[in-house]
């Protein structure tokens, strides 16, 4: 383990709350990628950043935001507009975005109060 | 848009049986198919790849096939283990894409002793 630390392993989130999900990697990969897994839904892409400063959106943007201001950091927001939150969230990393390995973090659960 | 269709969704095997997971695509210009093996309460790894460029590729137990013209790829399992116990993924990418990947839905396979 190691190389793509996620942070909190779990979060809860009270309704109109903003919450941030952490993602640092120290591995000098220049992609970052942030998933959402629902159970029957496997991953389905939320935003990406190729390099620093620059980011896309995914297949489902709505209600999330991110900054890629360091190499090394990728934090997701997940704001009060995502009406459904509760999931399990993915960071990923890879050196480039060409098609090469991704490396996962470890993975947040959150959950709404 | 693209999309990643897996089957089947659960799959059961005794101990030393073959399992295959089939998976297929809708972007004809994807080029890159990785195979993911989560197990529970971890992160999602790379257990094998292929490109578009290969038909077959095996690794040990496992192997994945392509078939470009129908669009559609196979893990394949053999002699099961019950630590081959997990869900597993397939994804594809193409170029040009800021190296993002679209996952299938995975398949929960169970290895019975």
């Amino acid at each position: 383990d190691g190389g793509i630390t996620q942070s909190p392993k779990y979060l809860f989130r009270k309704e109109g709350q903003n919450v941030t999900l952490s993602c640092e990697q120290n591995l000098n990969h220049d992609a970052m990628y942030w998933y959402r897994q629902d159970p029957g839904q496997g991953l389905r892409l939320i935003y990406y950043s190729q390099i620093v400063n620059d980011f896309q959106k995914g297949d489902i943007a709505e209600g999330y935001s991110v900054s890629r201001e360091k190499k090394e950091s990728f934090p997701l927001t997940v704001t009060s507009a995502q009406k459904n939150p509760t999931a399990f969230y993915l960071c990923a990393s890879k050196l480039g975005p060409s098609n090469e390995k991704l490396f996962f973090g470890s993975g947040t659960q959150l959950s709404v109060l | 848009g693209e999309n990643v269709e897996q089957h089947p969704s659960t799959l059961s095997v005794q101990e030393g049986d073959s399992a295959v997971i089939k998976c297929t695509y809708s972007d004809s210009a994807s080029n890159y198919f990785p195979w993911y093996k989560q197990e529970l309460g971890k992160r999602p790894q790379l257990i094998i790849d292929i490109r578009s460029n290969v038909g077959e590729k095996k690794d040990q137990r496992i192997a994945v096939t392509l078939n470009k013209t129908a669009k559609h790829f196979s893990l394949h399992i053999t002699e099961t283990q019950p630590e081959d116990s997990a869900v597993y993924f397939c994804a594809a990418s193409r170029n040009n894409q800021g190296g993002k990947l679209i996952f299938g839905q995975g398949t929960e396979l169970s290895v019975k002793p």
